[in-house]
């Protein structure tokens, strides 16, 4: 069965300071991974999918299938990244494309001043 | 445009209570989600839609009914609470298409107590 695995509850880090949360996975075939983010008072909201290899807000993730990994980073945190970030991978297709999303617990990440 | 909305926000049952959560949304989405999401998890997929008259089994439905009688609504109903129940449940909505497969659209969020 997929599973996503975000081991860090709680990251801190300090303004300008290299970020870094984790996301391992498991999954037979060729998965497909996103980064979901939740700011305070806020919904979830889409943060950046492996597939379009773009930079959303400084931060890139890079699917490690040899590692089975999916990683976000950002070379200088903002004190705005801070929130709850999750990272997540779709039910295996029902057939009828209606894949909903399988989540991690999240990462609180907070960025000190 | 509203987006994704989510009635009542906050609910308070007693065991074997009833009671009906509303999700709506003005996107014209073909697909829409029930999540609950218990403290220090992930969210889990409770049950979907993929159009109006249609309803699927996630991976935790049990305790739980849903229906999709108009294409903007999708509810989620307890017919006897239990305390298990007790989450924040989050309604989802996407368009058509696989290529959107990631792109959902959540509601705010009901968080729901069960004493």
């Amino acid at each position: 069965a997929q599973r996503v695995t975000q081991p860090e509850k709680l990251l801190s880090v300090f303004k300008g300071a290299p970020v870094e949360l984790k996301c391992n996975y498991s999954y037979s075939g060729s998965p497909e991974l996103f980064w979901y983010v939740q700011y305070s008072r806020q919904r979830l909201q889409l943060l950046l999918r492996h597939i379009s290899r773009e930079s959303i807000k400084g931060f890139t993730a890079d699917l490690n299938k040899g590692e089975t990994s999916f990683h976000l980073k950002k070379p200088f945190a903002q004190e705005e990244d801070s929130a709850m970030y999750y990272c997540a991978l779709p039910y295996p297709d029902s057939g009828g494309g209606a894949d909903g999303l399988t989540f991690g617990k999240g990462t609180h990440l907070i960025i000190q001043p | 445009n509203a987006g994704v909305t989510q009635t009542p926000k906050f609910r308070v049952l007693k065991t074997g209570q009833s009671m009906t959560l509303l999700c709506a949304q003005d996107m014209n989405h073909e697909y829409m989600y029930w999540y609950r999401q218990d403290p220090g998890m992930g969210l889990r997929l409770i049950h979907y839609s993929v159009g109006e008259g249609t309803t699927a089994k996630g991976e935790v439905p049990d305790g739980y009914n849903v229906s999709r009688l108009k294409k903007q609504n999708f509810l989620l109903g307890l017919e006897s609470a239990a305390p298990s129940q007790t989450s924040v449940y989050f309604c989802a909505s996407r368009p058509y298409g696989r290529e959107y497969k990631d792109t959902q659209y959540f509601g705010p969020g009901t968080r729901l107590t069960v004493l």
